[in-house]
Parts: C-alpha cells; sequence; structure tokens
C-alpha cells in the first residue's frame, strides 16, 4: 500500500519561510513524478508545482521564484521550499506521486497559514 | 494553455447514474490523460479514474471515465449511486509542463 505523509506546515507571517517534506513508502522506486497540489479553505484544488524523474522541474506562475521542489537522492521524500509567503499561499499542500501506467497516489496534505 | 470547465454542481438519487463533465477550453481532450479526483468532505482527494478510464484497484466499476471528442470533453460516469458517493470531484490534465485541474463538481446524493 502507498503511503504519503506530508509535515512542515505551520503558522507563519508574511514573508517568512517554510519547508514541507512529504515521506513515501510503499511506492519508492520507479516513480515518474512528484508533485504539490494545495487547496485554500473551501476552495478548488491548484496545482503548485512538479518534479519528473530525471530532475526537471515546473512551477504555477502564482509561486515561480518563491517556491523550489526537490527530493533526496532515493525520491523517497519530497520537499517544497516555500518563501517570502504571502496571506494568499494560506492553504492545505498535498503532496502526490505516480508512475506512468498507475494511478496518481496522494497524502493526506499538511496546512499552511501566513498571518501576522 | 488551456482550462478545464466542470459544472459546478449535479444531483441525483441513489440507484440511479449521473455523468460530470469536464471541457477543455482549446487543444484536443484527448491530447493529454485525464484523472478524475474524489474529495470527500474533511479529506484529502483520491484517485477514481487515471489515464483516461483506468480504474484503480479498490474503485469499484460503478465509476468509468470517457470522452465525447463532439464537444471537446471528458466525462466522469457514476453508476448505481449511493449516498457515500457524495463528494466533490474533480478532473485534471496537463500539457507536459503544467497541471491543470478543473473547478471541481459537487455531486449531492439525494
Amino acid at each position: 500500500e502507498v503511503q504519503l505523509v506530508e509535515s512542515g506546515g505551520g503558522l507563519v507571517q508574511p514573508g517568512g519561510s517554510l519547508r514541507l517534506s512529504c515521506v513515501a513508502s510503499g511506492l519508492t522506486a520507479g516513480v515518474n513524478f512528484m508533485t504539490w497540489v494545495r487547496q485554500a479553505p473551501g476552495k478548488g484544488l491548484e496545482w503548485v508545482s512538479l518534479l519528473y524523474h530525471g530532475g526537471t522541474t515546473y512551477y504555477a506562475d502564482s509561486v515561480k521564484g518563491r517556491f523550489t521542489i526537490s527530493s533526496d537522492d532515493s525520491e523517497t521524500t519530497l520537499f517544497l521550499q516555500m518563501s517570502r509567503l504571502r496571506p494568499e499561499d494560506t492553504a492545505t499542500y498535498y503532496c502526490t506521486r505516480g508512475r506512468y501506467g498507475d494511478s496518481v497516489h496522494w497524502g493526506r496534505g499538511t496546512l499552511v497559514t501566513v498571518s501576522s | 494553455n488551456f482550462i478545464l470547465t466542470q459544472p459546478h454542481s449535479v444531483s441525483e438519487s441513489p440507484g440511479k447514474t449521473v455523468t460530470i463533465s469536464c471541457t477543455r477550453s482549446s487543444g484536443r481532450i484527448s491530447a493529454n490523460y485525464v484523472q478524475w479526483y474524489q474529495q470527500r468532505p474533511g479529506s484529502a482527494p483520491t484517485t477514481v479514474i487515471y489515464e483516461d478510464n483506468e480504474r484503480p484497484s479498490g474503485v469499484p466499476d460503478r465509476f468509468s471515465g470517457s470522452f465525447d471528442r463532439s464537444s471537446n470533453s471528458a466525462s466522469l460516469t457514476i453508476s448505481g449511486l449511493r449516498t457515500e458517493d457524495e463528494a466533490d470531484y474533480y478532473c485534471q490534465s496537463y500539457d507536459g509542463s503544467k497541471w491543470v485541474f478543473g473547478g471541481g463538481t459537487k455531486l449531492t446524493v439525494l
């Protein structure tokens, strides 16, 4: 069974930084892509960032230049370094991972609140 | 860039069949795989359809995915509706460099 567990969320002031982590078990080899997706309170899903196996990364325009996606060498842990945080970044952040020909797996999320 | 448009809400009775559409604004809907995610209140999303019409293990065959090329739409069909199917449903596709989500459809089973 695939399990993804996010951590690192919390309350941070505008302009501050946070580093989110997502630890995977059950699907640690052969992953093709990993992403971060967020959901503001009462809103829909919003894609944040994408990391392909091999290292290519992409970002939503709303976070480009402020967020950095990365993983450890084993691709077991996914990270999201968030800086210059804004109130509009307040959301639950979910990680996902998957392989071609297989389902997309989701974590349970971690809440980030940006407020003074 | 394209957007995916879903109806804001749909409702149907238990035991009936409901179809949720997801219309792509530009480019062929079949150009990139479409996924469908279910999100029950207070829970994380889960995948109910991946790569257009594949079901993850554990998802009942009451859930199916399809295309309507004439309307450039993907559809999620749920047959034999149950109260536990009441949830928000999101379609998602990509263009290689970004994921695109539909706005979500709230399914009410009443």
